[in-house]
């Protein structure tokens, strides 16, 4: 079934530890995006590639990166764990950038961070 | 500055007509989608609306006034499986998306 590929479902990990939280999507989409849902608030956007090679900040970036070194993979990763960063995270996808852009999601990454 | 608001939560009877409202601020406006969210799952696309009007589509129908900065999702015939949660998401000038809070519906038998 095409579509978006996360993992893990789920972790608990140590502040000040270093989570890489996986992507991958089947649908030779341009566009990939990494968002944090947390209560009461909407989706915040962490940081977005437009096109393989290229990736940009988005709303809530600091403590987090990524890369796109292909087409199918958008990775992101905190170099150190923070507390604050106990979220859901949800991985998405679009054909491309312009208007009426439909996205994908995966089923979300629920991290806590002690 | 950019905002967009939509009631918490909202409760309906099953087989009933539920409107869903959504009004926002922007400064440049492009569209605005509507996905609706089961818990714990990922938001699906349910519609997209760029002129003003209502779109329909099945039981679900959008609206959108883009003078008056609202949008509304008209679900009629609720079924349980409806419960869910609706984010309602502006669509700016360049293409970026500001997404509400969204609204927790929840369907009564």
């Amino acid at each position: 079934i095409a579509g978006i590929t996360q993992a893990p479902t789920s972790q608990i990990l140590a502040a000040g530890r270093r989570m890489t939280l996986r992507c991958t999507q089947d649908m030779r989409h341009n566009a990939m995006y990494w968002y944090r849902q947390d209560l009461g608030l909407g989706l915040r956007l962490i940081h977005y590639s437009n096109t393989a090679g290229t990736t940009g900040k988005g709303e809530v970036p600091d403590g987090y990166s990524v890369s796109r070194a292909n087409t199918d993979d958008f990775p992101l990763t905190l170099a150190s764990a923070v507390p604050s960063q106990t979220s859901v995270y949800f991985c998405a996808s679009s054909e491309d950038t312009s208007g009426a852009n439909v996205l994908t999601f995966g089923a979300g990454s629920r991290l806590t961070v002690l | 500055g950019q905002n967009i608001d939509q009631p918490t939560e909202m409760t309906a009877t099953e087989g009933a007509i539920v409107q869903i409202n959504c009004t926002y601020q922007t400064s440049g406006f492009n569209g605005l989608f509507w996905y609706q969210q089961h818990a714990g799952e990922a938001p699906t696309f349910l519609s997209y609306n760029v002129l003003d009007g209502l779109e329909e589509k099945g039981r679900f129908s959008s609206f959108l006034s883009r003078s008056k900065g609202y949008s509304y999702l008209l679900l009629k015939e609720l079924q349980m499986k409806d419960s869910a949660s609706y984010l309602c998401a502006l669509e700016d000038s360049n293409y970026q998306l500001i997404w509400g809070a969204g609204t927790k519906l929840i369907i009564k038998p």
